[in-house]
């Protein structure tokens, strides 16, 4: 099966600051999704399609990446931001997820 | 609107077996892959496998062949995961997940959280 290696694994960031998570993938897949995790909550689907954005997601988010190596961005960082986030690859079955980047706000 | 609403939480014995539901509304049921998604803290998010309400079509990730087992009831909507052979190692929170274009997942329960203790 494809592993999600995510990096890193914890971060905080201050209120405007930009904000990349990273996930490798140990083989090449096609695209990436990107889920976010409030705690207690479900995971949302946030971003699919490697760069598109989930129904209601702020434009300061972005997906980028191809091959092994996707990422995703927010732009400005907003106190809304802190969460976890999972990235997932579809493609190869069985499908997997990175094991999350928890994301504070400082 | 679309909603899944799962069953509630479950304390169950080790060597013992447990149903959890979860009921869709706001869309074609039979329309859609309905997905199971292991949680355990700390352990990330695992696939369990998916049924297609339509036909009763199933497949299951092999670790989870022999633990998991998925049915639907498509006359109330509901789709169904029962655990079999229960130990700690499957105390974890599961949330069923309606499959967007395949393996991915648009929406979400709330989750059941399973603990498994005698």
């Amino acid at each position: 099966e494809i592993v999600l290696t995510q990096s890193p694994n914890t971060m905080a960031a201050s209120p405007g600051e930009k904000v990349t998570i990273t996930c490798r993938a140990s083989s090449s897949v096609s695209y990436m999704y990107w889920y976010q995790q409030m705690s207690d909550a479900s995971p949302k689907l946030w971003i699919y399609d490697t760069s598109k954005l989930a129904s209601g997601v702020p434009d300061r988010f972005s997906g980028s990446g191809s091959g092994t190596s996707y990422s995703l961005t927010i732009n400005t960082m907003e106190a809304e931001d802190a969460a976890t986030y999972y990235c997932q690859q579809c493609c190869s079955t069985p499908p997997t997820f990175g094991s999350g980047t928890k994301l504070e706000i400082k | 609107q679309v909603q899944l609403q799962q069953s509630g939480a479950e304390l169950v014995k080790p060597g013992s077996s447990v149903k959890i539901s979860c009921k869709a509304s706001g869309y074609t049921f039979t329309s859609y892959d309905m997905h199971w998604i292991k949680q355990q803290p700390g352990n990330g998010l695992e696939w369990i496998g998916w049924i297609y309400p339509g036909n009763g079509n199933t497949k299951y990730n092999q670790k989870f062949n022999g633990k998991a087992t998925l049915t639907a009831d498509k006359s109330s909507s509901t789709a169904y995961m029962q655990l079999s052979s229960l130990t700690s190692e499957d105390s974890a929170v599961y949330f069923c997940a309606r499959g967007y274009y395949g393996y991915t997942y648009d929406y979400w329960g709330q989750g059941v959280m399973v603990t498994v203790s005698s």
